[in-house]
């Protein structure tokens, strides 16, 4: 596609329900980062996929999150058992490769966990 | 650890002046330095991008400059308008990730 799409583009949830959330990246973009935007605070990195190599997990904040990309293509970001600290906006963005080809992000996700 | 900041984190200024913001990172390794806006409730859109082999990058109004050696990058926003009232955020990418800055709110009031 001509952008980053992510959907929902709103999810409110109850607290201990499991959510997930979609990006489609740019077509032919071999990198896929999730990032989480809470209230008042900074971008902070979850996961990043880079073609068919194992994903980098390291900002993942804890094993209720977990992220799948298929085919090179799509990533599911699932968040299981949801808190209230995981309200947030989630940020899905691609890029061409890896290290110096800028990133172009979606329009989020806001998550309210209720 | 790669740490980047912006100065100042808020700014409120009439229309037509002249402005810059400041970034600045602890580790001179990097790809690249991406300039980006975000309106309240949305998105990022990317401003400007400048590689680690270039010293600054212009679009329209717009001009960023990168000194890698010193860690740091302004953001020049010339003849300011009410429309470009918004949160601009530096982020560096180094080996494999975009590390952001806490952004700079920029008011612009006609």
């Amino acid at each position: 596609g001509a952008g980053v799409s992510q959907s929902p583009s709103n999810k409110v949830t109850e607290k201990g329900k499991d959510v997930e959330l979609r990006c489609d990246p740019i077509s032919g973009h071999t990198a896929l980062y999730w990032y989480r935007q809470s209230l008042g605070q900074g971008l902070e990195f979850l996961i990043y996929f880079q073609g068919n190599s194992a994903p980098d997990k390291s900002g993942l904040p804890s094993d209720r999150f977990s992220a799948e990309r298929t085919g090179g293509s799509v990533s599911t970001l699932t968040i299981q058992r949801t808190q209230q600290e995981d309200s947030a906006v989630y940020l899905c963005a691609s890029s061409s490769h890896r290290g110096g080809y800028g990133y172009t992000f979606g329009s989020g996700t806001r998550l309210t966990v209720v | 650890k790669q740490e980047v900041t912006q100065i100042p984190a808020a700014l409120s200024v009439p229309e037509g002046e002249n402005l810059v913001l400041n970034c600045s990172f602890t580790d001179s390794a990097i790809y690249n330095l991406q300039w980006f806006r975000q309106d309240p409730g949305k998105g990022l859109t990317s401003l400007l991008l400048i590689q680690s082999s270039q010293r600054e990058q212009t679009s329209g109004r717009l001009n960023a400059s990168l000194d890698k050696s010193s860690g740091r990058s302004t953001l020049y926003i010339a003849a300011s308008q009410p429309g470009d009232s918004a949160t601009y955020l530096c982020a560096v990418e180094d080996t494999d990730k975009l590390i952001f800055g806490t952004g700079t709110r920029l008011q612009v009031f006609p």
